[in-house]
């Protein structure tokens, strides 16, 4: 069974540029969440999707966003970058709630 | 305010020795408790979990221990190899509030030959 799939796996943006990025569940899972990973705040959750309704948001300014499809596939899309929007970011998908397994994320580096 | 601390932050082990990574919580609501490893360059890979309805759960060389009343878990990983090292990182969730977890800082083990 394939595992989570996030493209692309690195990115150089330049300051108030947009990105988007994407991660494609595994097979089978409806929810699909998103992480930011930097060395200082550690892993912070951005939102979750379910069934292309987003169920639960964390506390990240609307410059973040996200949407599903009806395959199940995600992105996110970051607007107006800043040089701390720098870091790993981590699609996890779930068939049950609860267990989660993570893709290998997408290098986001601003300059 | 983090929801779930973890510690040490780093952690030096010989091989075959035991590795003890400990977490602590505040939320009583949390009910779902997984821990995840995660090598350079990687995802974080779930590595066990358990509910707030068992004290241990084990899976070959690794173990969850859970203290309810002093909102407490912790990971053991038994005679521990090199390729053991990675960063660990416990979490938390509460089963109203979907796959929404907090995670803690994270700890490097390094297993030394």
């Amino acid at each position: 069974k394939a595992g989570v799939t996030q493209t692309p796996r690195y990115l150089i943006k330049t300051r108030g540029q947009q990105v988007t990025l994407s991660c494609s569940p595994i097979s089978g899972h409806r929810s699909v969440s998103w992480y930011q990973q930097t060395p200082g705040q550690g892993l912070q959750f951005l939102f979750e999707y379910f069934s292309e309704t987003q169920r639960n948001k964390g506390n990240f300014p609307g410059r973040f966003s996200g949407r599903q499809f009806s395959n199940s596939r995600s992105e996110m899309n970051v607007s107006t970058l800043e040089l701390g929007d720098s870091a790993l970011y981590l699609c996890a998908s779930s068939f049950h709630q609860g267990e989660a397994f993570f893709g290998q994320g997408t290098r986001l580096t601003v300059v | 305010q983090q929801q779930v601390k973890q510690s040490p932050q780093s952690l030096i082990v010989q091989k075959g020795g035991i590795s003890i990574i400990n977490c602590a919580y505040e939320n009583t609501a949390f009910d779902y408790f997984p821990w995840y490893q995660q090598f350079p360059g990687k995802g974080p890979a779930l590595l066990i979990a358990i509910r707030p309805d068992v004290s241990e759960k084990k899976e070959g060389r690794f173990t969850i221990s859970f203290n309810k009343s002093a909102k407490q878990f912790s990971l053991h990983i038994m005679d521990s190899q090199p390729g053991d090292s990675a960063t660990y990182f416990c979490a938390a969730s509460i089963s109203g509030n979907f796959n929404k977890f907090y995670f803690g800082s994270g700890t490097k083990l390094n297993v030394k030959p």
